[in-house]
C-alpha cells in the first residue's frame, strides 16, 4: 500500500522568502511518480510539479522545485520568492507507474505574510 | 475553457434524497477519476474509468454510490439516500497517458 505523510499542518512564510513543504512517502513499488498540487480556497486542484522515481535530476518548474531524496523517501516542495497568491493548501501525492490511483497526503496550509 | 468541468458546483440536499453530479473531462482524455475530499483532508480515491469501462472502485464507494461513463465522454456520480456523512467535495479528474491528472473545480455537497 502507498502512503503519503505531510507533517506540517500549517506553515507561515514572509513574502519574497523561500519555504519548504515536507513530504515523505511509503511504497513497495519501484517505479512511481510524485506530484505536488496547490488548492486555493476556490477548491480547484492545480498541478505544480512532477518527479519520476528514476529521474536523477530534481524537478523544477519556475519558482517551484522538488527536493527528491529517494533513499529517505522524501519529496519536499521548495517555493522560492513566495508571493501572497501562494497562500493555499498544498498536497503531495504519488502514483505507481503501473497503477491509476493517486494517493494524497493530508496537506499543508501555507500562509504568506506581507 | 477546455479544462475539466463539473456541475453543479454546490448542492444542498436533505438527508435521504438522491443527488447526481456530472463531470465533463478534457476532450482527448480517455481516463476519468472521481475523488472525495472532506474538510482538512486530502482527496480520497473513489473510482476510475478508462473510456466507458469502470476499472477500479474504492471500498469507500458504498452501494449507495454509482458512477457511470456511458459513452466514454462525460461521467455521472449518483448518491442515493444521502447521509450527513456524505457531505464533502466531489472532485473529478481526467488524464491520458501523461504524468499527471487534471482536476475540475469540484462539486460541494452539503446534506442537511
Amino acid at each position: 500500500a502507498q502512503k503519503i505523510t505531510q507533517t506540517q499542518p500549517g506553515m507561515f512564510v514572509q513574502e519574497k522568502e523561500a519555504v519548504t513543504l515536507d513530504c515523505t512517502y511509503d511504497t513497495s513499488d519501484q517505479s512511481y511518480g510524485l506530484f505536488w498540487y496547490k488548492q486555493p480556497s476556490s477548491g480547484e486542484m492545480i498541478f505544480l510539479i512532477y518527479q519520476g522515481s528514476y529521474d536523477e535530476q530534481n524537478a523544477t518548474e519556475g519558482r517551484y522545485s522538488l527536493n527528491f531524496q529517494k533513499a529517505r523517501k522524501s519529496a519536499n516542495l521548495v517555493i522560492s520568492a513566495s508571493q501572497l497568491g501562494d497562500s493555499a493548501m498544498y498536497f503531495c501525492a504519488m502514483r505507481a507507474n503501473y497503477g491509476q490511483n493517486f494517493v494524497f497526503g493530508p496537506g499543508t496550509r501555507l500562509s504568506v505574510l506581507p | 475553457d477546455t479544462g475539466v468541468s463539473q456541475d453543479p458546483r454546490h448542492k444542498i440536499t436533505k438527508r435521504g434524497q438522491n443527488v447526481t453530479f456530472r463531470c465533463d473531462p478534457i476532450s482527448e482524455h480517455n481516463r476519468l477519476y472521481w475523488y472525495r475530499q472532506t474538510l482538512g483532508q486530502g482527496p480520497e480515491f473513489l473510482t476510475y474509468f478508462q473510456n466507458e469501462a469502470q476499472l477500479e472502485k474504492s471500498r469507500l464507494l458504498s452501494d449507495r454510490f454509482s458512477a457511470e461513463r456511458p459513452k466514454g465522454s462525460f461521467s455521472t456520480l449518483e448518491i442515493q439516500r444521502t447521509e450527513q456523512g456524505d457531505s464533502a467535495m466531489y472532485l473529478c479528474a481526467s488524464d491520458t497517458s501523461g504524468n499527471t491528472i487534471y482536476f475540475g473545480e469540484g462539486s460541494w455537497l452539503t446534506v442537511v
